[in-house]
């Protein structure tokens, strides 16, 4: 069965420092997303992605993060300059449309701890 | 606003029944997940109501009244291996369109023998 693949699946980073989330969402989807998800909370919604372009982010996704889709498999997070409450599980997911009918799957998730 | 409300834990017995409720309030509708997580683990898609009624896949149902903003999900047959959150998650209209799904805080269900 078709899955969302995440690297790296575990990150330790120092407070500051820039952090590269990767991505390879299914195949034949077209919309991506980020979400993301404090131990111990709810899953948080960051960022949809079509077309090459944000469609939809939340106020959580500031300046600070950005998204990119570099070539025809690869969908990034980039945190440019982590503090300490990015610690978190960063789910990256994936959909086949955005209507109702479609189903978001989501990957294995990257755990960012920063120190 | 938005606001999506569940059991925060339930506790059952294996081979027994149990209903995760759910109720929401939501600026915009357009279908209502419903996701397993085991701890440390990836959210795995169990069901998706979007028309009023019950949704039935195998041990797993799912019920929906949008009048009411309430869903449940109904586990038969329990094994052990169903501890874990069941997420109830609505699928938002926004300005960009139906691409955000809000996440209720999850129900933790420990099955016991």
């Amino acid at each position: 069965e078709p899955e969302v693949t995440q690297t790296p699946s575990h990150q330790v980073t120092q407070m500051g420092q820039e952090v590269i989330l990767r991505c390879v969402p299914i195949s034949n989807h077209l919309y991506f997303y980020w979400y993301r998800q404090i131990l111990g909370q709810k899953v948080e919604f960051l960022v949809s992605f079509y077309n090459n372009e944000i469609s939809e982010k939340s106020e959580i996704f500031d300046d600070q993060f950005s998204v990119e889709r570099p070539d025809g498999s690869n969908f990034t997070l980039k945190i440019r300059s982590t503090k300490l409450e990015d610690s978190a599980m960063y789910f990256c997911a994936s959909s086949y449309t955005g209507d109702s009918g479609n189903t978001i799957y989501f990957g294995e998730g990257s755990w960012l701890t920063v120190v | 606003g938005q606001n999506i409300d569940q059991p925060t834990e339930m506790t059952a017995t294996e081979g027994a029944i149990v209903q995760i409720n759910c109720t929401y309030q939501t600026s915009g509708f357009n279908g209502l997940f419903w996701y397993q997580q085991h701890a440390g683990e990836a959210p795995t898609f169990l069901s998706y109501n979007v028309l009023d009624g019950l949704e039935e896949k195998g041990r797993f149902s799912s019920f929906l009244s949008r009048s009411k903003g309430y869903s449940y999900l109904l586990l038969k047959e329990l094994q052990m291996k169903d501890s874990a959150s069941y997420l109830c998650a609505v699928r938002g209209v926004t300005s960009g369109g139906y691409n955000k799904l809000i996440f209720g805080a999850g129900t933790r269900l420990a099955v016991h023998p």
